[in-house]
């Protein structure tokens, strides 16, 4: 099946820090990627709707300061945890549709622990 | 977006073969029904997609009824690594995203 790459796998950070988290599509391009979010032992919650060219949607409860991404190119989505909390750790998954049958693919995940 | 009703957990032993069933009363017309596994610290992996009857690949089958409102994800033969969390979503996926329930943890004993 087609391939999202998500990098890195695991990251640790200072409290305050800011951090990059990519996601790509190998081998398909992506006008829309996802971006989710997995606590411990939970299920995935829908963080944002990634749009190429354009501003991402935000889920309700969500802050778009503290989360920035940036969809610039139809391979390429950009997470930003800016001022990184300890409440912040959490598992980030990116994903994308393929643009024939749609399936949604997703990436490894990141793991994201602010000390 | 429509919402999905699983078992939270199950167990099987290895060799045996596991139905997974997801209720989504609400499914919509253009819904799809796609299943993901996700093992711990690593994003869903796709298992199988279908709109309506049956759908065979070869890692599962995927039954669906005429009205759609519940699936059967089937697993024959699993053994210790098929050990996962499993998902039913239902959407038209690309142009939305999916909405993740509890989904099924299944433990599988040697």
């Amino acid at each position: 099946g087609a391939v999202v790459s998500q990098h890195p796998s695991r990251v640790i950070c200072k409290s305050g820090t800011s951090v990059k988290i990519e996601c790509r599509s190998l081998d398909f391009q992506a006008t829309t990627m996802f971006w989710y979010r997995q606590f411990p032992k939970q299920s995935l919650m829908l963080m944002a709707t990634s749009n190429e060219g354009s501003k991402a949607t935000y889920e309700q409860g969500v802050e778009k300061d503290k989360f920035l991404i940036n969809h610039a190119s139809l391979t390429l989505s950009t997470l930003t945890v800016t001022s990184a909390h300890p409440e912040d750790s959490s598992f980030y998954i990116c994903s994308a549709a393929t643009g024939e049958d749609e399936k949604l693919f997703f990436g490894s995940g990141t793991q994201l622990s602010v000390l | 977006l429509a919402k999905t009703t699983q078992p939270i957990s199950m167990d099987s032993y290895e060799g045996q073969e596991v139905n997974i069933t997801c209720s989504h009363n609400n499914i919509a017309t253009n819904d799809y029904i796609t299943w993901y596994q996700q093992f711990p610290s690593q994003g869903p992996r796709f298992i199988i997609q279908g709109y309506k009857t049956k759908v065979t690949n070869e890692v599962a089958s995927l039954f669906i009824p005429a009205d759609r409102k519940s699936s059967t994800l089937s697993l024959p033969r699993v053994s210790l690594s098929d050990t996962a969390v499993y998902y039913c979503l239902v959407g038209d996926t690309g142009r939305r995203a999916l909405t993740f329930g509890s989904g099924t943890r299944l433990q599988v004993q040697p």
